[in-house]
């Protein structure tokens, strides 16, 4: 069975664009999380989508966006990039999501803006 | 405070060591995971707990409930052991939300 496929691998963009990410997760999972780790705060939840349907989220501003397909794909949009955004963009997949779901991560797409 | 406490922050030792990462959290959780990341960013889950002890290999992981404590012990290390061990928590607050420690960074010196 393939792993969890982040797209790309690595991105530079400038200060002011947009970007976006994308994760295939392993096949039969439904559920699809993203992660953003810096240097400075580690490792932090972005938000988790569910059969379409995003199901939380976490303390971004409202320029990180996402969404999944009816394939359970997803993407995360980040909108006037700044350079803070600099990081490791990490997507995880389960079968099901939730409290007792193992969470399968991707290899991340490291993404720095200039 | 983090929600999450790893300790120690970074950890060297020699090859054949015994190895243990500890990992404190303050809230209530469902279930509580334990991650490595190689240079280069990819994460493997390693476990996956909610109660008592979980063995893989020279890997083993428990936790106490009670005490809101979990260790990773790593028997006979090698340095292809070396790499960021995370612990994170499904808080029972928020089910679908991992809360991350900050990382054992372990180098394993042959």
């Amino acid at each position: 069975k393939a792993g969890v496929t982040q797209t790309p691998r690595y991105l530079i963009k400038t200060r002011g664009q947009q970007v976006t990410l994308s994760c295939s997760p392993i096949s039969g999972h439904r559920s699809v999380s993203w992660y953003q780790q810096t240097p400075g705060q580690g490792l932090q939840f972005l938000f988790e989508y569910f059969s379409e349907t995003q199901r939380n989220k976490g303390n971004f501003p409202g320029r990180f966006s996402g969404r999944q397909f009816s394939n359970s794909r997803s993407e995360m949009n980040v909108s006037t990039l700044e350079l803070g955004d600099s990081a490791l963009y990490l997507c995880a997949s389960s079968p099901l999501g939730g409290e007792r779901s193992e969470a399968f991560f991707g290899q991340g797409t490291r993404l720095t803006v200039v | 405070k983090n929600e999450v406490e790893q300790s120690p922050q970074n950890l060297t030792a020699q090859e054949g060591e015994f190895i243990t990462i500890n990992c404190s959290y303050s809230v209530g959780i469902s279930a509580l995971h334990w991650l490595q990341q190689h240079p280069g960013g990819g994460i493997v889950s390693l476990f996956m707990l909610s109660s008592g002890k979980k063995k893989h290999g020279r890997l083993i992981a428990t936790i106490n409930i009670q005490e809101k404590h979990s260790s990773l012990h790593i028997t006979a290390s090698h340095p292809r052991d070396s790499a960021v061990y995370i612990c994170a928590v499904r808080n029972l607050q928020g089910a679908q939300k991992l809360v991350f420690g900050q990382g054992t960074r372990l180098t394993i010196n042959p």
